[in-house]
């Protein structure tokens, strides 16, 4: 019973492939979120949805493209995929936008070759 | 603006000490203050938040101050243990606003 389950855990792939990375939340919850942390532990939000509807995008390359089919999830697809990618993607989710606390799923490991 | 500055960058004290992290920030718009533990392969958990409206909170051994003038918050750890060593984070937001994190403390409790 994860509140926030994310998949794959590890994820090792060749530059320029293209990968795809699942959230789920089981929460109730009507926003959620994708994060970067970077290899000094940098958290920095890259997407945020409320009610399937786009309300963060942060300064991200366009080869990151999320899609939330319904409330409970998020997913992450990244074309093209470059050695600066290489980090840990969290997922999370919250009742609200903004200044509620928010459910981190266990994130998930991102390595290219 | 945005930034959330977070001191110090890591760390270490003996079993039952008091170990003090800051944070400082600029926006005064942000006005939801919480603090995040991560443990190795793990997501961040949310250990406690503070709005501006309260000076201090308690939650068990975890004890948040803030500083409105100052515009700075800190997370003070009574009685640590080793199992509180972990990287901890500070936040903040603006209402409808994103989430900005600070650079993360790395925590080591002795036994």
């Amino acid at each position: 019973d994860t509140a926030v389950s994310q998949t794959p855990k590890y994820l090792v792939t060749q530059m320029g492939n293209d990968k795809s990375i699942k959230c789920e939340q089981n929460l109730g919850h009507d926003t959620m979120y994708w994060y970067k942390q970077d290899s000094k532990k940098f958290l920095k939000i890259m997407f945020s949805y409320n009610n399937k509807e786009l309300i963060i995008n942060e300064t991200v390359p366009n080869r990151f493209s999320p899609k939330s089919p319904d409330k409970a999830h998020l997913n992450l697809h990244i074309n093209s995929l470059e050695l600066g990618d290489s980090a840990v993607y969290f997922c999370a989710s919250s009742l609200g936008a903004g200044g509620q606390p928010q459910h981190f799923g266990d994130g998930t490991r991102l390595s290219i070759l | 603006q945005q930034q959330v500055k977070q001191s110090p960058q890591s760390l270490i004290v003996q079993k039952g000490g008091i170990p003090i992290i800051n944070c400082a920030y600029e926006n005064t718009a942000f006005d939801y203050f919480p603090w995040y533990q991560q443990f190795p392969g793990k997501g961040p958990a949310l250990l406690i938040a503070i709005r501006p409206d309260v000076s201090e909170k308690k939650e068990g051994r975890f004890t948040i101050s803030f500083n409105k003038s100052a515009k700075q918050f800190s997370l003070h750890i009574m009685d640590s243990q080793p199992g509180d060593s972990a990287t901890y984070f500070c936040a903040a937001s603006s209402q409808g606003g994103k989430l900005i994190f600070g650079q993360g403390t790395e925590l080591s409790v002795k036994p």
